[in-house]
């Protein structure tokens, strides 16, 4: 039982150019979410996928677009990568969002760096 | 914007000592308030999480101490251990409805636990 899966672990960019972060969980989850993490700021909520179909933004999409491709996954892209995007990306799964037996499953990160 | 402040940033106890980690929030609406405990080059962890309807949460040496008039909830580690040693990150959320499990963290704390 894998969890959470993330692709890459790491990439370095240059400054315009696009990638997409891949997640796949085999939790059989509804809910999935984007985070990213910086230093002194914690985890701030990119995009988040309630359910199959759905998407919305979260705290700061800005920059960034998703798509739920199945209920298995949710990949993250950046069109046009900018220093400010350097950070670690985390995608998360849970069955039932916001409750004591339901936590969010991470993965274990992609650490981007825009040069 | 919806904040959770957290305090310390970094922590350094001896081995059989208490840890002590505060977090505070604005948002009355919050209704669920985990923490979550990061090792290097991982994802976080759901370590405990609470609901304001109790004042205090024990599982084995983590304790959740929640104060609703205050506004503030606190993570303490018992007994801590070098094994400890880790980020911990406190969060909140609304619950159901459009809150969808949308976690807003706390900035985290770096605990050191010395031998």
């Amino acid at each position: 039982n894998a969890g959470v899966t993330q692709t890459p672990k790491f990439q370095v960019l240059k400054t315009g150019q696009s990638m997409t972060l891949q997640c796949a969980q085999d939790m059989n989850h509804n809910s999935m979410y984007w985070y990213r993490q910086d230093p002194g700021m914690g985890l701030r909520l990119i995009y988040y996928s309630a359910s199959e179909g759905t998407t919305d933004k979260g705290e700061v999409p800005n920059g960034y677009n998703v798509s739920r491709l199945n209920k298995r996954e949710f990949s993250l892209r950046l069109e046009s990568a900018a220093p400010s995007q350097t950070s670690v990306y985390f995608c998360a799964s849970s069955e039932v969002p916001g409750t004591l037996n339901s936590p969010l499953h991470f993965g274990n990160g992609t650490r981007l760096t825009v040069t | 914007q919806q904040q959770v402040k957290q305090s310390p940033q970094s922590l350094i106890v001896q081995k059989g000592g208490i840890s002590i980690i505060n977090c505070a929030y604005e948002n009355t609406a919050f209704d669920y308030f985990p923490w979550y405990q990061q090792f290097p080059g991982k994802g976080p962890a759901l370590l405990i999480a609470i609901r304001p309807d109790v004042s205090e949460k024990k599982e084995g040496r983590f304790t959740i101490s929640f104060n609703k008039s205050a506004k503030q909830f606190s993570l303490h580690i018992m007994d801590s251990q070098p094994g400890d040693s880790a980020t911990y990150f406190c969060a909140a959320s609304g619950a159901g409805g459009t809150s969808y499990g949308k976690l807003t963290f706390g900035q985290g704390t770096i605990l050191t636990v010395h031998p």
